[in-house]
């Protein structure tokens, strides 16, 4: 079975700093997805990369995936107080669609 | 946007009790999936449904069983809590079986935080 491990587990910032999130998986990526949780809610979609290289952004947030298709990257610029959260990658493959999820990263951004 | 919904956002049940959580959905979605959430594991996947009456096991369906009897609505149910099934529960809907982000993408509930004492 395909498995998710996220970097780090933890991450306290500044706010006005940037920082990013690894994704890796343990077989090559159909599709992966990074959603956010707040405290105790659902998740929210953020983007799907599927291609090798592909890039995608919203607002301050930034998504690779790599030419392997095994690793990707989630990359915040200039964080604020509203990025606080958890983040958790997806992985697809199986024509179900069902996802399996990275363990997540707790992001905390101190004003 | 599709609004999945649960029941309850928080829930106390004793040990022994039969536990049922629901979820629906407004979106004609066929796919739905019963996730709990536990620090440090991620999202582990329960149960999930592709059809109306049809389920399949997840990675942990030990304690748990659905039902799906409309195409909008999938039961968790815990036959007989246990404290170990303390956790948060997450519904999804996704649109239809396929590859892709248009079928793939999962919305979810808020979530249930259930206890059991």
């Amino acid at each position: 079975s395909q498995e998710l491990e996220q970097s780090p587990q933890s991450l306290i910032v500044q706010e006005g700093k940037n920082l990013t999130i690894n994704c890796t998986s343990s077989k090559t990526l159909y599709g992966l997805y990074w959603y956010k949780q707040k405290y105790g809610e659902g998740l929210i979609f953020l983007m799907m990369l599927q291609k090798g290289g592909e890039e995608k952004s919203h607002e301050k947030i930034t998504a690779k995936l790599d030419e392997k298709k095994q690793q990707s990257s989630l990359h915040i610029t200039a964080s604020q107080p509203s990025h606080a959260g958890i983040y958790l990658c997806g992985a697809s493959g199986t024509s179900y669609g069902k996802l399996t999820f990275g363990q997540g990263t707790i992001l905390t951004v101190h004003p | 946007d599709v609004k999945v919904t649960q029941s309850s956002r928080y829930l106390v049940k004793r040990t022994g009790e039969k536990v049922f959580l629901e979820c629906v959905q407004d979106m004609d979605h066929e796919n739905m999936f019963w996730y709990r959430q536990d620090p440090g594991l991620g999202l582990r996947l329960i149960y999930f449904s592709y059809d109306v009456k049809m389920k399949e096991k997840g990675d942990i369906p030990e304690g748990y069983s659905v039902s799906r009897e409309k195409k909008e609505r999938f039961s968790l149910i815990l036959e007989s809590a246990s404290t170990n099934q303390t956790s948060m529960y997450l519904c999804a809907s996704s649109l239809s079986w396929g590859l892709g982000e248009q079928h793939e993408k999962l919305f979810f509930g808020s979530g249930t935080q259930l206890s059991v004492l």
